[in-house]
């Protein structure tokens, strides 16, 4: 069964330093998001992104967060200038269209020190 | 502020029994509503969608949807020990597909 995968699978950062943390969708998705569940909360919405474009974003997807597809594959999450309560489990998201669902990558644990 | 409300739990259901998972949502405009499972330090599992008033079986699960009463529901019939997890409701009001998730109902099956 296809699948959506994320890396690294843990990452630990300093206060302030840059994470990118990296998703390969599956390949005939054309939707792709980014959620984040801080321990014991709700998984919250970040950003989605549709024909090369961010199509919506939530308050907390500020100037500190970047997206972007380099390539055919790939879909990235810039943090910059990481804060302790970035840390969370960060889940890359596709979907072949809108209201359909969408299948979840594993995650990665960013956890800043 | 649009949410989606779920009762955390947990929910301890024998194993067999019936469980019933219930959410409701404040957005009248919601379109499409979905239940995922979530295994504790797992991704979330999409379990099944629904659009339309009614139920919407599958298998061992069956979706309610009422949208006047704002609300959405999951059955799991013979519930067995793997069910248990936690099960998220999410709603969706945007042409983006973005989803809005509920805090999550813990579910326990005791053999």
């Amino acid at each position: 069964e296809p699948e959506v995968t994320q890396t690294p699978s843990h990452q630990v950062t300093q206060m302030g330093q840059e994470v990118i943390l990296r998703c390969v969708p599956i390949s005939n998705h054309l939707y792709f998001y980014w959620y984040r569940q801080i321990l014991g909360q709700k998984v919250e919405f970040l950003v989605s992104f549709y024909n090369n474009e961010i199509s919506e974003k939530s308050e907390i997807f500020d100037d500190q967060f970047s997206v972007e597809r380099p390539d055919g594959s790939n879909f990235t999450l810039k943090i910059r200038s990481t804060k302790l309560e970035d840390s969370a489990m960060y889940f890359c998201a596709s979907s072949v269209g809108v209201g359909y669902g969408y299948t979840f990558g594993s995650g990665t644990r960013l956890t800043v020190v | 502020q649009k949410e989606v409300e779920q009762n955390s739990g947990p929910l301890s259901v024998p194993e067999g029994a019936i469980a019933s998972l219930n959410c409701t949502y404040s957005d009248r405009g919601s379109q499409s509503f979905f239940w995922y499972r979530q295994y504790s330090g797992k991704s979330p599992e999409l379990i099944m969608f629904i659009y339309s008033n009614g139920d919407k079986e599958d298998g061992r699960f069956t979706a309610q949807l009422n949208k006047a009463s704002q609300y959405v529901s999951l059955l799991i019939r013979d519930s067995q020990p793997s069910d248990s997890a936690t099960y998220l409701c999410a709603v969706s009001s945007s042409n983006t597909g973005k989803l809005i998730f509920g805090q999550g109902t813990t579910l326990q099956v005791k053999p």
